[in-house]
């Protein structure tokens, strides 16, 4: 069965750059989400998508942005990149809001 | 392909029933296995297993390793209401440096 794919697997960059990460949901989810997960630490609810519009917002910096397109994939875009920004980037996807999430791979950013 | 299947999907008990929950695995290169609570938004960690055999245990919960036949439990003794929400089990993996994520187990528990 086809899984949550996230694109890039890893990504290297350096402070003040930008970064955008890639997640396409399950076929049929209308829903996505995107985690932060430092190292140790649980992940961090960023912000969701539903049906293409913002459902709801976390501790997302403002130098984040993210969208939903036609074709329900998301993408998170991150500038101004801090050292602190390094780490597993979560995407999951869920058929309806308050089901069962499926998460993704992950994308691990280090910024140097 | 590496995987993670946990069983079952679903499952509504009363206040005060035991359950086990269930997490097998196929990955290469396995490194660790975390079992994770979900309630409503972000998973909270749990447990990290390593090593076969031993239990980790924090009040009602425990969890143990079996790497020999790849899977894991998860124990909640004397449910409660409060321990109603999703439990992840996610293995890591050293060489891709990846967390795979099983698709969860649902608990209701009903006073």
């Amino acid at each position: 069965a086809a899984g949550v794919i996230q694109s890039p697997r890893h990504l290297i960059k350096e402070k003040r750059e930008t970064a955008t990460l890639k997640c396409y949901p399950i076929p049929r989810h209308d829903t996505v989400y995107w985690y932060q997960q430092g190292p140790g630490q649980d992940p961090q609810f960023l912000i969701s998508f539903y049906e293409k519009m913002q459902s709801d917002k976390g501790s997302i910096p403002d130098r984040f942005s993210a969208q939903q397109f036609s074709d329900y994939h998301s993408e998170l875009n991150m500038s101004s990149l801090e050292l602190g920004d390094s780490a597993l980037y979560f995407c999951a996807s869920s058929p309806d809001r308050p089901d069962t999430q499926y998460f993704g791979p992950g994308t691990r950013l280090t910024v140097l | 392909e590496d995987k993670v299947v946990q069983s079952p999907l679903s499952l509504v008990v009363h206040e005060g029933d035991t359950v086990t929950l269930n997490c097998s695995y196929e990955v290469t290169n396995f490194r660790s296995l975390l079992w994770y609570k979900q309630e409503k938004k972000a998973p909270t960690f749990l447990f990290m297993l390593t090593s076969s055999g031993i239990e980790k245990k924090s009040g009602r919960l425990s969890s143990i390793l079996d790497k020999k036949e790849l899977f894991s439990i998860l124990n909640i003794t004397a449910t409660q209401t409060g321990d109603s929400a999703i439990y992840l089990c996610a293995v890591e993996s050293y060489n891709t440096d990846k967390l795979i994520f099983g698709t969860g187990t649902r608990l209701q528990v009903f006073p």
